[in-house]
C-alpha cells in the first residue's frame, strides 16, 4: 500500500531565511510525487512534481524538491521565505490507477 | 481556458435537500477523483473513476453517488444532506501511464449545510 507523510504540521520561519518543508513517502513501485500550496479559502495550486526524470525538480515561486528514493523523501524547500508563502503545503503520492493520496498538510507561517 | 471547472463554487442548502456538484476536465485524461477537504484540512479521497468505470470508493455514506457519463465528467450527487457533510469537495483528474503523469484539481466547492 501506498502511503504519504508530512512530519511537521505547523513550521514557521522568518522572512528571508530558508523553508523546509518534510514530506516521506512508501511504495512499492516508483511514485509521482507532487507538491500542492493552498492559500487560504482558495483551491489547490502545483507547485512542482516529480514524474521520473530528475530528482532535483524546480517549481514556480522559487520552490524546489529533490527526490531522494534511498530516504523514500520528497522535501520541499525555498532559499528565501516571502511573506506570501504563508499557506497550506499538501504533498501528494500517485501510483497507478489507484488513488493519488495526500499527506496531512503543513501550515506554514511567516514570521515579519 | 479552465483545465478542471466545478460548478458551483459555493452551495449553501438545507440539511435533507439532495444536491449536485459537476465536474469537468478538458484535458482529455484518463482518471478522474472527488475529495473532501474537512475543517481540519485534510484531503480524503472518496472516489476514483478511471475510463468511466468505478476504481476507488472509499468508505463514504450511500447518501453520496458519483456518476460519470462520460470520461471529461465526473459528478457528485449527495441525498439527504446532514450537517457533516459541509466541507470543500474538490474534483480532480490525472493521466495514467505507468505512472501518474499529472494531477490537476479544481478550485473546489464549499458546500454549507445548514
Amino acid at each position: 500500500a501506498q502511503s504519504v507523510t508530512q512530519l511537521d504540521s505547523h513550521v514557521s520561519v522568518s522572512e528571508g531565511t530558508p523553508v523546509l518543508l518534510r514530506c516521506n513517502y512508501s511504495s512499492s513501485y516508483s511514485p509521482s510525487l507532487f507538491w500542492y500550496v493552498q492559500h487560504p479559502n482558495k483551491g489547490l495550486q502545483l507547485l512542482l512534481k516529480y514524474t521520473s526524470a530528475a530528482t532535483l525538480v524546480k517549481g514556480i515561486n522559487g520552490f524546489e524538491a529533490e527526490f531522494k528514493k534511498s530516504e523514500t523523501s520528497f522535501h520541499l524547500t525555498k532559499p528565501s521565505a516571502h511573506m506570501s508563502d504563508a499557506a497550506e503545503y499538501f504533498c501528494l503520492l500517485g501510483f497507478g490507477n489507484e488513488k493519488l493520496t495526500f499527506g496531512t498538510g503543513t501550515r506554514l507561517t511567516i514570521i515579519p | 481556458d479552465t483545465a478542471v471547472s466545478q460548478t458551483p463554487k459555493y452551495l449553501v442548502t438545507q440539511m435533507g435537500n439532495d444536491k449536485s456538484i459537476k465536474c469537468e476536465q478538458n484535458l482529455g485524461h484518463d482518471t478522474m477523483y472527488w475529495y473532501k477537504q474537512d475543517s481540519k484540512k485534510f484531503l480524503k479521497i472518496m472516489f476514483s473513476y478511471n475510463n468511466k468505470e468505478l476504481i476507488i470508493n472509499e468508505t463514504v455514506p450511500n447518501r453520496f453517488s458519483p456518476k460519470s457519463p462520460d470520461k471529461a465528467h465526473l459528478n457528485l450527487h449527495i441525498n439527504s444532506l446532514e450537517l457533516g457533510d459541509s466541507a470543500v469537495y474538490f474534483c480532480a483528474s490525472s493521466q495514467v501511464r505507468d505512472r501518474v503523469l499529472g494531477a490537476f484539481f479544481g478550485q473546489g466547492t464549499r458546500l454549507t449545510v445548514v
